[in-house]
C-alpha cells in the first residue's frame, strides 16, 4: 500500500552541490509530475511526464532535469543548487485514458534547503 | 493560461462554525476542479471534485459547487471541527493537458476548540 514514494524527506545543500530526488510509484500510473511547494504561493509544476522515456518541462523548469526509464520510477536532478532552490518538492503520480478522474496521488514531500 | 485565485489566509474559526472558501478560475476550455486538502507535514490528498458545470463534489461534509457562470468553485462546511485545521488547495486541469493541475495558493485554515 506504497503509493507514491519520495526520498530523502529532508536535506541541505551547499550552493553549487548536486542532488537526486527519488520519486517511485507502486499503482502502476503513466503519468508523473514534479511541483515544489513555497510558502504563499501555491504548487507550481516542475517537469511532467506522460510514460516511460517521455518527459516534457513545466512552469519552472530551469535549474532541474529529470528521466523516466521506468513506468515506476521519476527522479529529479539539481545539477547546481542555488538558494532560489529552497523549497519543498512534491511529487504525484495519475493514471491515463478513460479511467483517469483527473486526481493526483502526492508523495509526502521533500524538504530541501540550500545554503 | 490557466490561473486559479483563492481567498487568502489565515482562517481562524472556532469549533462548529460555518466555513467558506472562496475559489474562481481563469481557463480557456472546460476545465475539471478540485479541492486538495494538506494536513500538516503530509502531502496533497484530494478532497472533492467536479468535472462539469453544476456538479456539486461533497467528502466529509465538504461541499462545493461548479459554477461556469461565475467561473467559480467555492468550498464550503456547515461546522467544523478541529481535525479540518489544515491547508486548501482549489485547482483545475483540462483534458488534453495530461492532466496537469494548477494550483492556488492555499489557504491555512485553523480551528478552535
Amino acid at each position: 500500500n506504497a503509493g507514491v514514494t519520495q526520498t530523502p524527506k529532508f536535506r541541505i545543500l551547499k550552493i553549487g552541490q548536486s542532488m537526486t530526488l527519488q520519486c517511485t510509484q507502486d499503482m502502476n500510473h503513466n503519468y508523473m509530475y514534479w511541483y515544489r511547494q513555497d510558502p504563499g504561493m501555491g504548487l507550481k509544476l516542475i517537469y511532467y511526464s506522460v510514460g516511460a522515456g517521455i518527459t516534457d518541462k513545466g512552469e519552472v523548469p530551469n535549474g532541474y532535469n529529470v528521466s523516466r526509464s521506468t513506468t515506476e520510477d521519476f527522479p529529479l536532478r539539481l545539477e547546481l543548487a542555488a538558494p532560489s532552490q529552497t523549497s519543498v518538492y512534491f511529487c504525484a503520480s495519475s493514471n491515463s485514458g478513460t479511467t483517469n478522474t483527473g486526481e493526483l496521488f502526492f508523495g509526502e514531500g521533500s524538504r530541501l534547503t540550500v545554503l | 493560461g490557466n490561473s486559479v485565485t483563492q481567498m487568502e489566509g489565515p482562517v481562524t474559526l472556532s469549533e462548529e462554525a460555518f466555513l467558506t472558501i472562496n475559489c474562481t478560475y481563469t481557463a480557456t476550455g472546460y476545465p475539471s476542479l478540485f479541492w486538495y486538502v494538506q494536513y500538516p507535514g503530509e502531502g496533497l490528498q484530494l478532497l472533492l471534485k467536479a468535472t462539469k458545470a453544476d456538479d456539486k463534489g461533497s467528502n466529509k461534509g465538504f461541499e462545493a459547487t461548479y459554477r461556469k457562470e461565475t467561473t467559480s468553485f467555492h468550498l464550503e462546511k456547515g461546522s467544523v471541527q478541529v481535525s479540518d485545521s489544515a491547508v486548501y488547495f482549489c485547482a483545475l486541469s483540462e483534458a488534453g493537458s495530461a492532466r496537469q493541475l494548477t494550483f492556488g495558493s492555499g489557504t491555512q485554515l485553523t480551528v478552535l476548540p
